[in-house]
């Protein structure tokens, strides 16, 4: 079976530019996580979905990040315009969301490694 | 305050041998899940093994097990024989409610690294 996919699995830019990485969650997974990784900072959680509607967007950094989930299958998380200090490594993770059972893995996809020059 | 705590940025062990990675987690929902996940030089996040607050016995998976002290809210990821393949970071996850849809709080991981 097809894990996350995450596309592209690089990017390189020049701040100022628009940067869209790309989301397909495991099929039949209901909730949705974006998170970004750094050396300062670790794994930090941006925003996650839960049957498409996004349920916690406070880690979202500020207005220049936005993420959507326009269907089951496909998530963006988008920055415009990019700044130097974006630059990082980006994981989206899905899992199957069910009441009352917490033992629901997250996986992850590939990450994309994202250079704002 | 740190939901989750790891102590150790650092740690070696021998081949073959056994290592603790220790964790601790800070809180007051009474059901919460545990997770550990590796993330080798190569990036990519792997689910290992899960703890759940109202489960008896601790954890296994292979060679990897969970030493869970609940009282002293401690959860350390305990792999036997260790193997070069095992060096790679280490993190340890909380999920708090009963719902599996809710997020996971990450620690700051530690760094394992093998000798031959």
């Amino acid at each position: 079976d097809a894990g996350v996919i995450q596309s592209p699995r690089h990017e390189v830019t020049e701040m100022g530019q628009e940067v869209t990485l790309r989301c397909k969650p495991i099929s039949g997974h209901n909730s949705l996580f974006w998170y970004r990784q750094t050396m300062m900072r670790g794994l930090e959680l941006l925003i996650y979905f839960n049957n498409n509607v996004p349920i916690d967007d406070s880690g979202m950094p500020e207005d220049r990040f936005s993420a959507k989930m326009p269907n089951a299958s496909f998530s963006t998380l988008k920055i415009q315009p990019s700044e130097p200090r974006d630059s990082a490594v980006y994981f989206c993770a899905s899992s199957l969301g069910r009441d009352g059972r917490t033992n629901q893995p997250q996986h992850f996809g590939d990450g994309t490694r994202l250079s704002i020059l | 305050a740190q939901k989750i705590t790891q102590t150790q940025p650092g740690m070696f062990v021998q081949e073959k041998e056994a290592v603790t990675l220790d964790c601790t987690y800070d809180t007051s929902d009474p059901s919460y899940g545990l997770f550990w996940y590796k993330q080798p030089s190569s990036g990519e996040m792997i689910f290992l093994i899960y703890q759940g607050s109202y489960d008896q016995q601790n954890a296994t998976e292979g060679r990897y097990s969970l030493n869970f002290q609940k009282a002293r809210k401690s959860a350390n990821l305990v792999i036997s024989a260790s193997q070069l393949g095992d060096s790679a970071m280490y993190f340890c996850a909380m999920r708090e409610g009963a719902d599996s849809s809710y997020k996971l709080i990450f620690g700051s991981g530690t760094r394992l690294l093998v000798r031959p």
